[in-house]
């Protein structure tokens, strides 16, 4: 079974400053797939930026990309600009390729980031 | 937004009760998913479908059960309601390897 560990439970970050969230993972599968998802107080699940582990590239959405260490099993977010829209919570999700039952999810256990003036 | 609607936002009912929760769905996508949000576990897998009539349990399954007996609707029924399945229900769709997107979630509590 894979896990899902967010060791930071909190954070806070000053507007306009860079933050970065940490996420590792536990798997003995090579081919597999890596989300963050912001949650604000709305309750709302929205994706941030998907990995999938077969590219050595770093994913990057606007101003949020993520540092993907395979071999380390690390996989953090780091907000550039900080914005006050940014404070959620932020969950670490890894999937498994689906062969046809479905891909589920295995999420961390949340970040929540506050985003102060 | 992906079209997928939860029922009912809000639910406050009694322990024993048979509480029954709805996700509908307009995006026609095969995978549909219930997970629990509970303080300090993240989401949670409770059953998800791979089509109608097709489902499996996912890591917290004890105590619900689900139907889908068509491809935009998939129930998640409560027989007996007990204090420890008050939570944060959503439902969240997916296809092949794509993200799962989810619905707005449905706050239940169980007095």
């Amino acid at each position: 079974a894979q896990t899902v560990t967010q060791s930071q439970p909190e954070m806070s970050v000053q507007e306009a400053e860079t933050v970065t969230l940490s996420c590792t993972y536990d798997t003995s599968e090579n081919n597999y797939y890596l989300f963050w998802y912001k949650q604000p107080p709305s309750r709302q699940m929205i994706l941030v930026i998907r990995q999938e582990a077969y590219k050595q590239q770093n994913a990057t959405e606007n101003r949020f990309s993520v540092n993907f260490q395979k071999a380390a099993k690390s996989f953090s977010l780091k907000i550039s600009d900080s914005q006050l829209g940014d404070t959620a919570m932020y969950f670490c999700a890894f999937m498994k390729p689906n062969t046809g039952t479905a891909s589920k999810l295995t999420f961390g256990t949340g970040t929540r980031l506050q985003v102060t003036l | 937004d992906a079209g997928i609607t939860q029922s009912p936002r809000h639910k406050v009912t009694e322990t024993g009760t048979p509480v029954t929760l709805r996700c509908h769905q307009t995006e026609n996508h095969r995978y549909m998913y219930w997970y629990r949000q509970d303080p300090g576990h993240g989401l949670r897998l409770i059953h998800y479908s791979y089509g109608v009539k097709d489902t499996d349990k996912g890591e917290v399954s004890d105590g619900y059960s689900v139907s889908r007996s068509k491809t935009e609707d998939f129930l998640l029924t409560l027989e007996s309601a007990t204090s420890s399945q008050t939570s944060v229900y959503f439902c969240a769709i997916s296809t092949g390897n794509q993200p799962q997107h989810f619905g707005d979630g449905t706050r239940l509590s169980i007095l």
